[in-house]
């Protein structure tokens, strides 16, 4: 059964903690996205990999940091110096250049 | 579950009317478009895409028409259901790199029964 997955599905945090979310697949896809989602918003980029040991910054990549060190994963840390890091996050991953991104069901995570 | 429309632009229609939502995107040299459906809580599902040489593509029971001429995306969903109710995305692939797309805002869809 090939897919996103992201966990987990809610997230708690106090306020000064860095924090990892996680996201693999198995679709043997290239590239992988994070998102942020705020409510009535759209989604906007933070981190993008178009293949392992490689990533590049989104459009709002300060107080975040990615890793991919293997095909199948790409995590995501929201550090201390995201200054309002509560919001719904969503990973995705595409076959190749012009294809749709598939996407995980989404972290919600709530910064106190 | 999270609402994730909470200020978007609103489409009410009634269960079993067509629904037409529209998206009006920015670069007139993009050449690849998808429509998502976001449901709330949940992570964005395709529904369908067009290239830049149709203007045109029909998927089961909901048809994509593309304007180039007003860079102008649109999705027909006909004989609207319940379960059609969502939150929609237009997105075209980024000029800056074939493995960015951009999103626009989106827009609420509500089925009335």
């Amino acid at each position: 059964d090939g897919g996103i997955t992201q966990s987990p599905k809610y997230l708690f945090r106090k306020e000064g903690q860095n924090v990892t979310l996680s996201c693999e697949q198995n679709l043997n896809h290239d590239a992988m996205y994070w998102y942020r989602q705020d409510p009535g918003q759209g989604l906007r980029l933070i981190y993008y990999s178009q293949i392992v040991n490689d990533f590049q910054k989104g459009d709002i990549a300060e107080g975040y940091s990615v890793s991919r060190e293997k095909k199948e994963s790409f995590p995501l840390t929201v550090t201390s110096a995201q200054k309002n890091p509560t919001a719904f996050y969503l990973c995705a991953s595409m076959a190749g250049q012009g294809y749709e991104q598939y996407f995980g069901p989404g972290t919600r995570l709530t910064v106190t | 579950g999270e609402s994730v429309g909470l200020h978007l632009p609103t489409l009410s229609v009634q269960e079993g009317d067509n629904s037409i939502i529209n998206c009006a995107y920015s670069n007139s040299a993009s050449d690849y478009f998808i429509w998502y459906k976001q449901e709330s809580g949940k992570g964005p599902q395709f529904i369908i895409d067009i290239r830049s040489n149709m203007d045109k593509r029909q998927g089961q029971r909901v048809t994509v028409l593309l304007n180039k001429t007003v860079k102008h995306l649109s999705l027909q969903i006909a004989a609207t259901q319940p379960g059609d109710s969502a939150v929609y995305f237009c997105a075209e692939l980024g000029l800056d790199s074939s493995y960015k797309l951009i999103f626009g805002s989106g827009t609420r869809l509500l089925v009335r029964p």
